[in-house]
């Protein structure tokens, strides 16, 4: 079956970086555009960023814009977000999700979450 | 950059019919697409596109979307539907994708 499974969050300084993984399987990863959505404590959902299928185009929303990178490894159906210059409201819980490129298809596949907590 | 704006909340009786609104100007050009999302839970793909539910999604979600509004209906409401609902769609004027305030729905 489809899993998506995201990895690498935990309490972090502000200022510092942190890697989250994201592992997909039971679909073809290559195939989909990716992205990160994240949620902080109580509130609703942020879009992140988007990379395309073959990680050729990536885009980011403004409050990231400049300090996270997103990326992928078809080769090991990974999805990676490098996350720099952490700011206290990047506490969150990040989600990966698979689908939409600009095509109105939604998010089909999303994985349980991982929490980043950024405080000193 | 776009905003989409939702009622915060809404309440149904059990087996009656809701519709949640999602507002916003990029709504004239793109579909938006429907999540729900239960506590501690990740969202759920329920509605995509024109009017598109994926598989293992009860027909009784639908979709519809006019001028700057998208509509999710629920038709019968089951206590199961009881959720945080988000709508989402791409912006207009640059490759990014919003998310709607989202509405919790309450049913009674």
């Amino acid at each position: 079956q489809v899993q998506l499974v995201e990895s690498g969050g935990g309490v972090v300084q502000p200022e510092r970086s942190l890697r989250l993984s994201c592992a997909a399987s039971g679909f073809s990863f290559s195939s989909y555009g990716m992205h990160w959505v994240r949620q902080a404590p109580g509130k609703g959902l942020e879009w992140v960023a988007v990379i395309s299928y073959d990680g050729s185009n990536r885009y980011f929303g403004d409050s990231v814009k400049g300090r996270f990178t997103i990326s992928r490894d078809n080769s090991k159906n990974t999805l990676y977000l490098q996350m720099n210059s952490l700011r206290p409201e990047d506490t969150a819980v990040y989600y990966c999700a698979a689908g939409e490129w600009f095509d109105s298809s939604g998010y089909s596949y999303w994985g349980q979450g991982t929490l980043v907590t950024v405080s000193s | 950059s776009s905003e989409l704006t939702q009622d915060p909340a809404v309440s149904v009786a059990l087996g009656q019919t809701v519709r949640i609104t999602c507002q916003g100007d990029i709504l004239r050009k793109y579909y938006a697409s429907w999540y729900q999302q239960k506590p501690g839970q990740a969202p759920v793909l329920v509605i995509y596109g024109k009017n598109n539910r994926p598989s293992g999604i009860p027909d009784r979600f639908s979709g519809s979307s006019s001028g700057n509004t998208a509509s999710l209906t629920i038709t019968g409401a089951q206590a199961e539907d009881e959720a945080d609902y988000y709508c989402n769609s791409r912006d207009t004027n640059s490759n990014r994708y919003v998310f709607g305030t989202g509405t919790k729905v309450t049913v009674l």
